[in-house]
């Protein structure tokens, strides 16, 4: 069965501090991978996914950047947090399969990241 | 642009109790809608997901319904219980370039059954 890690849970970081949140993807191939962000009272943003290994898009502008190195491997980066960066940030992934059909696949999350910045 | 409405935003009943959770969205051209539950802290579990070319789908005793037409998709859940204490979201599925597939999410509705 497929399973998605993220890590780590929690996070404390200060102002102007680098970042790293990593999330891996077992039991599929060639998923698309997604990473969102969940603010209290504003719902979940999606801010970058990926289709395959160097593929990346952004979905609104800001001090983060994604990398997919591996297939089954999505990373959340920023070279120096804000205090806006705060909040909670989750991995998703749903099976591409044949491109025709992965329009009908479900979405499947981690667990979160809950993102502090002090 | 897709939008997204759960309404109530929080909602309790007694156990036992049948209830309804509404979500509408704005754009009627999507591929399916999905319905999620998320507990405190945690990530979003899926519950279930309807094609655009169906009506309803059950788990248990979850069932979904979808009306593309009139934007609106309907959470049932049947003798509730406790442990379905959690936030309920639904999202929305459109396609916006190839091989994307965005989810547009609701703010969700905060369910709280009371023993």
């Amino acid at each position: 069965s497929q399973t998605i890690h993220q890590w780590p849970a929690t996070l404390v970081q200060p102002v102007g501090s680098p970042l790293s949140l990593e999330c891996t993807v077992e039991g599929t191939s060639n998923p698309n991978l997604y990473w969102y962000r969940q603010a209290a009272g504003r719902g979940l943003q999606l801010l970058f996914y990926s289709v395959g290994i160097g593929q990346i898009s952004s979905e609104v502008p800001q001090n983060l950047s994604a990398s997919r190195p591996q297939d089954r491997q999505f990373i959340l980066s920023s070279k120096k947090l804000l205090l806006s960066d705060s909040g909670f940030y989750l991995c998703a992934w749903s099976d591409r399969g044949r491109a025709t059909y992965s329009y009908n696949s479900p979405l499947h999350f981690g667990n979160g990241t809950r993102l502090t910045v002090t | 642009k897709q939008e997204v409405t759960q309404i109530p935003a929080a909602l309790s009943v007694p156990e036992g109790e049948n209830l309804v959770l509404n979500c509408s969205f704005t754009d009627s051209a999507i591929y399916n809608l999905q319905w999620f539950r998320q507990d405190p802290g945690k990530g979003l579990t899926s519950l279930l997901l309807i094609q655009s070319s169906q009506r309803e789908q059950t788990s248990g005793r979850l069932n979904a319904s979808l009306d593309k037409s009139s934007g609106r998709s309907t959470l049932y859940i049947a003798a509730s219980q406790p442990g379905d204490s959690a936030t309920y979201l639904c999202a929305v599925r459109r396609s916006s370039g190839a091989g994307s597939y965005q989810l547009t999410f609701g703010k969700g509705t905060k369910l709280s059954v009371i023993p």
